[in-house]
């Protein structure tokens, strides 16, 4: 397993601004993802952010809206470009150990656009 | 692409009851299956995972799950439910590559809130 912090934890921010979300790994991964959760529904994969090399993004997201870094092994970060209300979520991040598909995940940033 | 529906909404059930949660699964190709739980204000916590072998896989807090190739389920069981399991539930899937590896992506069910009245 590994341990998963995020931050911020929660946020309230305007509409027309950015928020940049943080995520730090205890140990070396290399696949990172990147997760949405609107309310009251289940989660949706933004992107895939693995070290080296540009992140991968699922349909219906762009990098333009949703800029990802991938530093090293043990950091990431998920940027929410130009919020508006409907960008009112749970951002998760995940990690992958092992070959399996299997992840863990960070307890999450729970982000309000007003 | 993989798709998973869980066929409950939301489960309420009385303390030491027993519980299934169910979760169908539809994908062309092998694949890998999980729960996962999530508390309230809180991030997901893997319960279970079924990989390969035996279909019927324990997991944390007396949960476990039996997976059926034939009927594409992994239904979510418990003998005795306490009120601290009251959470949400999703069931997911990962495609599984080749050399026994994943592509990575999990595809999530919609979750199933179970809650556990005393």
């Amino acid at each position: 397993s590994a341990v998963i912090s995020q931050k911020p934890s929660r946020d309230i921010c305007q509409r027309g601004t950015s928020l940049t979300i943080q995520c730090q790994v205890d140990s070396q991964v290399t696949m990172m993802f990147w997760y949405r959760q609107q309310p009251g529904q289940s989660l949706t994969l933004i992107a895939t952010a693995n070290q080296g090399s540009e992140a991968t993004y699922e349909s219906g997201f762009v990098i333009d809206k949703f800029p990802i870094s991938r530093p090293n092994l043990t950091f990431s970060t998920l940027t929410v470009s130009n919020m508006s209300p409907e960008d009112s979520s749970i951002y998760l991040c995940s990690v992958q150990t092992g070959g399996m598909g299997e992840q863990y995940f960070g307890p999450g940033t729970r982000l309000t656009v007003t | 692409a993989q798709s998973v529906t869980q066929l409950d909404s939301q489960v309420p059930v009385f303390e030491e009851a027993p519980v299934e949660l169910r979760c169908n699964y539809s994908s062309s190709v092998s694949v890998y299956l999980f729960w996962y739980v999530q508390y309230p204000n809180q991030g997901l916590q893997l319960l279970l995972k079924y990989l390969s072998g035996s279909t019927l896989v324990k997991g944390i807090n007396g949960f476990e799950a039996e997976f059926n190739k034939s009927q594409t389920s992994f239904h979510l069981r418990k003998p005795s439910v306490h009120i601290s399991d009251t959470a949400e539930y999703f069931c997911a899937v990962s495609v599984s590559a080749s050399r026994g590896t994943s592509y990575g992506k999990l595809t999530f069910g919609q979750g199933t809130i179970l809650t556990v009245h005393p």
